[in-house]
C-alpha cells in the first residue's frame, strides 16, 4: 500500500527555518517525480515545488523561489522541502504528494502544518 | 504563469441533481486539465486527468470535458459524500496552477 507521511511542521518565527520530511512506503521514490503542495487556512491550494525522479530538475513557485529547497535522500525513501526566510503567508498546512506516469498527483499525504507567527 | 478561473464559487443543490463546474485558463492547456476534490481536514483526491478520464476507483458519475481554455466538472447524480471544494489544476507547464475551487454544498 501507497503512504506518504509529512513531518517536521510547527511554529517558527519570522525570518526562521523550518525542514519538512515526507516519508513514503509501499514504493520507490527513486522512480517518481514528487511535489510539494500547500494550503494557507481556509484558502486553496498552493503548488510549491516538484523534484524529479532523477533529483533533477526541480522547480519553485515564484512565491518561494531562493527560500525554499526541494530534495530527497533515496536510501531513506524520503523528500524534503528545507524553507528559509519564512513569512507570515508561508503558514499553511504542507502536503507532500507523487506523480504518476501521467504526470497526475495521484497519492498524497495528510499534511503538515506549518505556522510562522511572533 | 497560468491562471486558473473557476465558476460559480459555490453551487447550493441538493442530493441528486445535477452538477455542473467550471473552469478557464489564462491561455490553452490542450487537455492537460485535471480536477480534484477535497473534504474537511482531508487531503485532495485526484478524480479526472487529461480533462476527461476519470482517475482509479473514481465513480461513473463524475465526467469531465474541454479543451483548450474551457473545460466542465459534472456530476450526474451528487451523493451526499459529493458535498465537498473542487480544485482544477494545469498540468501544461511549470509552475502548476490551481483554480480557487468551486464549494458544492448542500441546499
Amino acid at each position: 500500500e501507497v503512504q506518504l507521511l509529512e513531518s517536521g511542521g510547527g511554529l517558527v518565527q519570522p525570518g526562521g527555518s523550518l525542514r519538512l520530511s515526507c516519508a513514503a512506503s509501499g514504493f520507490t521514490i527513486s522512480t517518481y517525480a514528487m511535489t510539494w503542495v500547500r494550503q494557507a487556512p481556509g484558502k486553496g491550494l498552493d503548488w510549491v515545488s516538484v523534484i524529479y525522479g532523477s533529483g533533477v530538475p526541480a522547480y519553485y513557485a515564484d512565491s518561494v523561489k531562493g527560500r525554499f529547497t526541494i530534495s530527497r535522500d533515496n536510501s531513506k525513501n524520503t523528500l524534503y522541502l528545507e524553507m528559509n526566510s519564512l513569512r507570515a503567508e508561508d503558514t499553511a498546512v504542507y502536503y507532500c504528494a507523487r506523480y504518476n506516469s501521467g504526470w497526475d498527483e495521484d497519492y498524497w499525504g495528510q499534511g503538515t502544518l506549518v505556522t510562522v507567527s511572533s | 504563469e497560468i491562471v486558473l478561473t473557476q465558476s460559480p464559487a459555490t453551487l447550493s443543490l441538493s442530493p441528486g441533481e445535477r452538477a455542473t463546474l467550471s473552469c478557464r485558463a489564462s491561455q490553452s492547456v490542450s487537455t492537460y486539465l485535471g480536477w480534484f476534490q477535497q473534504k474537511p481536514g482531508q487531503a485532495p483526491r485526484l478524480l479526472i486527468h487529461d480533462a476527461s478520464n476519470r482517475a482509479a476507483g473514481i465513480p461513473a458519475r463524475f465526467s469531465g470535458s474541454g479543451s483548450g481554455t474551457d473545460f466542465t466538472l459534472t456530476i450526474s447524480s451528487l451523493e451526499p459524500e459529493d458535498f465537498a471544494v473542487y480544485y482544477c489544476q494545469q498540468r501544461s507547464s511549470w509552475p502548476r496552477t490551481f483554480g480557487q475551487g468551486t464549494k458544492v454544498e448542500i441546499k
